[in-house]
């Protein structure tokens, strides 16, 4: 069974720069979410696919968008980067996307630095 | 507004001493309590979770966490460190809001020392 897996481990953008960051889920899940850890603080919900739709969104402006692909695989993309938007992102898969009691199965994040 | 508070940002234990890591809920419906684990430029491992049933419950590497909810609280414990359990911890609890998001603690970064 393969885990989540995060691409790239690394990325240095500037001010004003798009980026996109990519996501494989665990075999079987069907719903992807991402989120924000800024240095020292704990994740911040961005938002949540489930079935190729956003289901649900955390405190960010529109420019964070996604996508998620029909092999459940997602893709974070945030346009006008910002100095604050260096941080950790974490992509986490799961199966149900409305559960209450479902586990969150957390990728090794990339690692976003804005200069 | 569901959200947890972990209680201290930095705990330093002796290898071999019990580690207590505090959590408290605040929700207005049963909370879903989550406790994950981050090692360094890691992403999050999950500890355990408690859902409904027994309020002790289990998680991986010795840890466990009791629900108790008179007091709000779901502590993360383990009679005896060991110096791989220095990482960072985070206490969550789950939220639906069309999704289900987890909503996380400031985190308490545990210390182990020989």
């Amino acid at each position: 069974e393969t885990g989540v897996t995060q691409s790239p481990t690394h990325l240095i953008k500037t001010r004003g720069q798009q980026v996109t960051l990519r996501c494989s889920s665990q075999s079987g899940h069907n719903t992807v979410s991402w989120y924000q850890q800024a240095l020292g603080q704990g994740p911040q919900f961005i938002f949540q696919y489930y079935r190729e739709e956003e289901n649900g969104r955390g405190n960010f402006p529109p420019r964070f968008s996604g996508l998620q692909f029909p092999n459940y695989s997602s893709e974070l993309n945030v346009n006008a980067l910002e100095l604050d938007d260096s941080a950790l992102y974490l992509c986490a898969s799961s199966l149900a996307g409305a559960s209450f009691a479902d586990t969150q199965y957390f990728g090794p994040g990339t690692r976003l630095t804005v200069l | 507004a569901q959200s947890v508070t972990q209680l201290g940002s930095h705990v330093s234990v002796s290898e071999g001493a019990l580690v207590l890591l505090r959590c408290n809920y605040s929700s207005s419906v049963p909370p879903y309590l989550f406790w994950y684990v981050q090692y360094p430029n890691q992403g999050l491992q999950l500890l355990l979770k408690y859902t409904t049933g027994a309020t002790l419950v289990k998680g991986i590497n010795g840890f466990e966490a009791e629900f108790k909810k008179s007091e709000t609280s779901f502590h993360l414990t383990k009679p005896s460190a060991h110096m791989s359990d220095a990482a960072e911890y985070f206490c969550a609890v789950s939220v639906i809001q069309g999704a289900q998001k987890l909503v996380f603690g400031q985190g308490t970064r545990l210390t182990i020392n020989p």
